[in-house]
């Protein structure tokens, strides 16, 4: 079955420690993408690649950083700049073009300790 | 720049109620537009969109949706509500280059019996 997996379902951060959420998808897909998200405040984009080897800033990019090694590859680090990280992410991809469908991962709740 | 308002952060219908979701847009090009529904804990998966054509754009579940331009509104609606339609939902905009996607800050659907 094609989709995209997130990985773990739960992620428990100490202070000062840096963490990667894992995102993979098998659906051939060019761009890839990271969202926070926050009771009440939708959907945060935090960084977004179209292509191998690529990535730019989403609205939230501070403390968060990515690669794109792989095309069905795309792990996010929650670096110790982040202070408040405790939120639920979410990883997506789609076919270039903006009419496409984004397609979601089942998403990581990052808790801190 | 693109722009996406959903109006109403919670919404209570009774089964069998029509359920109407509103989400007003602002693009300064043809917008591409989506509504998104989530479950608990669980990622985004696409309801309906609009990318051209017709403007009255149908979905799964028995949702739909119009693209009206000269109000700059996508609304979502249902004829009747059932209790499995309670979620969080979400409507999203294309942005200007087509790279990514805005959204609004969703409206969680509650239904009573």
């Amino acid at each position: 079955d094609g989709g995209i997996t997130q990985s773990p379902k739960y992620l428990f951060r100490k202070e000062g420690q840096n963490v990667t959420l894992s995102c993979e998808q098998n659906l051939n897909h060019d761009a890839m993408y990271w969202y926070r998200q926050d009771p009440g405040q939708g959907l945060r984009l935090i960084y977004y690649s179209q292509i191998v080897n690529d990535f730019q800033k989403g609205d939230i990019a501070e403390g968060y950083s990515v690669s794109r090694e792989k095309k069905e590859s795309f792990p996010l680090t929650v670096t110790s700049a982040q202070k408040n990280p405790t939120a639920f992410y979410l990883c997506a991809s789609r076919l270039a073009g903006g009419q496409e469908t984004q397609y979601f991962g089942p998403g990581t709740r990052l808790l801190v300790l | 720049a693109q722009s996406v308002t959903q109006l109403g952060s919670h919404v209570s219908v009774s089964e069998g109620a029509l359920v109407l979701l509103r989400c007003n847009y602002s693009s300064s090009v043809p917008p591409y537009l989506f509504w998104y529904v989530q479950y608990p804990n669980q990622g985004l998966q696409l309801l309906l969109k609009y990318t051209t054509g017709a403007t009255l754009v149908k979905g799964i579940n028995g949702f739909e949706a119009e693209f009206k331009k000269s109000e700059t509104s996508f609304h979502l609606t249902k004829p009747s509500a059932h209790m499995s339609d309670a979620a969080e939902y979400f409507c999203a905009v294309s942005n200007q280059a087509g790279t990514a996607l805005i959204f609004g800050k969703g409206t969680t659907l509650s239904v009573s019996s």
